[in-house]
């Protein structure tokens, strides 16, 4: 089991390049999350995604969207970005229990 | 907006000593309270976790306290070992989004020889 896995690991962006951070899992997880980790900060909730077709806003949700393909895989885009989304980017998933999230190695984003 | 505040930031520890990480909720409407360990350069992952039920849960030199009624948990590192250095999340599920983990803003532990 490969687990979380997380691509692009990191990424350079200009001002107002998009791109999207994919995610997938192999555990047959119901619920998938993206976080992202700012020195200081912790880990905030971006978005997730109770159960494969259902997404939902976290925390700091503005400027970025997300696509549930299918169980597995739960993507971010970044249509605009901006220099304050730079950061790292931590994708997880959990099964029946809340508490035991499984995160992936994270994306480190810099936009310029 | 729910909220778990952690302290210290920062904790430097000399090996065999004890490391106590400390954090507090602003309201009683959470349901677990688990705590994660992050390498640098790796995601978290979860270390220990309790039950507002329960007082103290221990597995091996990690140790977790809760008391409800002054909404504070705490996790307890003994005889810490350089291996322990990493940054340790405390979080938090609310009783109406059990969906959601909240967490605090981090300690980063450092463990000297």
């Amino acid at each position: 089991n490969a687990g979380v896995t997380q691509t692009p690991k990191f990424q350079v962006l200009k001002t107002g390049q998009s791109m999207t951070l994919q995610c997938a899992q192999d555990m047959n997880h119901n619920s998938m999350y993206w976080y992202r980790q700012d020195p200081g900060m912790g880990l905030r909730l971006i978005y997730y995604s109770a159960s494969e077709g259902t997404t939902d806003k976290g925390e700091v949700p503005n400027g970025y969207n997300v696509s549930r393909l299918n169980k597995r895989e739960f993507s971010l885009r970044l249509e605009s970005a901006a220099p304050s989304q730079t950061s790292v980017y931590f994708c997880a998933s959990t099964g029946w229990s809340v508490e035991t999230q499984y995160f992936g190695p994270g994306t480190r984003l810099l936009v310029l | 907006q729910q909220q778990v505040k952690q302290s210290p930031q920062s904790l430097i520890v000399q090996k065999g000593g004890i490391s106590i990480i400390n954090c507090a909720y602003e309201n009683t409407a959470f349901d677990y309270f688990p705590w994660y360990q992050q390498f640098p350069g790796k995601g978290p992952a979860l270390l220990i976790a309790i039950r507002p039920d329960v007082s103290e849960k221990k597995e091996g030199r990690f140790t977790i306290s809760f008391n409800k009624s002054a909404k504070q948990f705490s996790l307890h590192i003994m005889d810490s070992q350089p291996g322990d250095s990493a940054t340790y999340f405390c979080a938090a599920i609310p009783m109406d989004s059990s969906y959601k983990l909240i967490f605090g803003s981090g300690t980063r532990l450092l463990v000297r020889p």
